[in-house]
């Protein structure tokens, strides 16, 4: 199984809203990204766990919690969200953090803030 | 500021003809490059590496080339299939643990294989 799966697949939310986006992996993979995507932009890194613990935080901005509750799960908590927050958000994971491990992803979450 | 670029948001090509890639990058201590090919309502996914102890390196189709004194690689995918008709992009990163392993990715190009 080399699946990444990502919920909701699309998720509409206002600015007062606290959301969850979640990421699922049965790969045995040890490192788990979050990626934020804008139309006709590259994925842009956002948070790196690494054995459940995070490795990097891009200097996200606070209203983005990530929790990687245990080596399969990875989520991204929302909350007091702005309309510029609205992309593609990625999951990824691979064995381990270097580069030379293969990053798979998952299909995305496609998220609007009205 | 831009450290990986991909100059051509698109490219089309016949069905059978070579497809050329280009990807440039500004950063010296950049010293490991991936190609990631997207479709729409997918995830990216990896299709070839290449460290820059090489100049090729070939899996199937696809080569990528490395030009470390021009900064320069590009992907050639020979012959292109209207399947192969996606988002390539490409992406670096500094096998020392600079920037933490990061990748970075450019903006991408959409190759259109025509049959």
């Amino acid at each position: 199984d080399t699946e990444v799966t990502q919920t909701p697949k699309h998720l509409v939310m206002g600015m007062t809203n606290k959301k969850s986006l979640k990421c699922e992996q049965h790969m045995g993979h040890r490192a788990m990204y979050w990626y934020k995507q804008k139309a006709k932009k590259p994925p842009e890194l956002m948070f790196v766990y690494s054995y459940e613990k995070l490795s990097i935080n891009e200097s996200v901005p606070s209203r983005f919690s990530p929790e990687c509750p245990n080596s399969s799960l990875l989520n991204l908590h929302l909350h007091a969200l702005q309309p510029e927050d609205s992309a593609l958000y990625l999951c990824a994971s691979s064995q381990g953090q270097a580069p030379t491990y293969e990053q798979y992803f998952g299909p995305g979450t496609r998220l609007t803030v009205t | 500021d831009q450290q990986v670029k991909q100059n051509s948001p698109s490219l089309s090509v016949q069905e059978g003809r070579i497809s050329i890639l280009n990807c440039d990058y500004t950063n010296s201590m950049f010293d490991y490059f991936l190609w990631y090919k997207k479709y729409p309502a997918e995830g990216p996914t990896f299709l070839i590496s290449i460290s820059s102890i090489k100049d090729k390196n070939e899996d199937g189709r696809f080569t990528v080339f490395l030009n470390k004194s021009a900064k320069h690689l590009s992907l050639h995918i020979v012959p292109s299939q209207p399947g192969d008709s996606a988002v390539y992009f490409c992406a670096a990163s500094d096998l020392s643990g600079g920037s933490n392993y990061k990748l970075t990715f450019g903006k991408g190009t959409l190759l259109t294989v025509n049959p």
